[in-house]
């Protein structure tokens, strides 16, 4: 079935630091890939979504790139702020026969220091 | 853009009642509706799937006594907690499919803490 791994947290940065989150994939067909953010005590907000190899997704001043052939979705923001310590999550949903549910990752703790 | 909330945002309740939580699609219909939970620091389950006007397909594992989903129109499916025990304390979360663009995506509300004492 499909799944989705990504890297242990948490993450400690340094304001203005470079992030890196890492997230492959395996899947049968070709999935849609996400990344959404979760922060304290609230639900999931979609970061940004990739529907085709060699999509790049942006929001934010994240990015993501979908690629095929490394099977992989990783996050990345060149200068994180505090405010971007939450929980995020990479996700990937084929939408075989109907409605699509997302298989997520087991979330990476970001954690910004000033 | 496609919102959807949840009510409570929050709720306590004593060891052997029963909590309704209330998903609604504020801007959109949805024909499906998702309860996942959530416990700390690990990622979201899916629990069940609900389909409006029909019976939820829960995910194997998932007590459908226990945990009673309704969803009696387009914008509004409700999970009921029956005989909370404090093991069903969680962070519970729906969301919607709704079409944005050409495409479908899933829209998710803000989340309800339950604690069971």
């Amino acid at each position: 079935g499909d799944s989705v791994t990504q890297m242990e947290g948490p993450v400690t940065l340094s304001e203005e630091a470079f992030l890196t989150i890492n997230c492959t994939y395996t899947a049968t067909g070709y999935p849609s890939l996400f990344w959404y953010v979760q922060y304290p005590g609230e639900g999931l907000q979609l970061l940004l979504k990739a529907t085709k190899a060699d999509d790049k997704g942006s929001n934010k001043g994240f990015e993501a790139t979908y690629r095929k052939e490394t099977t992989s979705f990783h996050l990345e923001k060149g200068s994180v702020q505090v405010s971007d310590s939450a929980v995020y999550f990479c996700a990937l949903s084929d939408r075989g026969g109907g409605s699509y549910i997302p298989t997520f990752g087991r979330g990476t703790s970001l954690i910004v220091h000033p | 853009g496609a919102v959807v909330s949840q009510h409570p945002s929050w709720v306590i309740c004593k060891s052997g009642t029963s909590v309704k939580i209330e998903c609604r699609s504020l801007d959109f219909q949805a024909t499906t509706m998702f309860w996942y939970r959530q416990f700390p620091k690990q990622s979201l389950m899916l629990m069940a799937t609900s389909n409006e006007g029909s019976k939820a397909t829960y995910e194997q594992g998932v007590e459908k006594d226990k945990f009673l989903i309704n969803h009696a129109s387009l914008t509004l499916s409700t999970l009921t907690v029956t005989s909370a025990h404090p093991e069903d304390s969680s962070f519970y979360i729906c969301s919607a499919d709704g079409l944005a663009g050409p495409n479908y995506e899933q829209y998710f509300g803000p989340g309800t803490r339950l604690t069971v004492t």
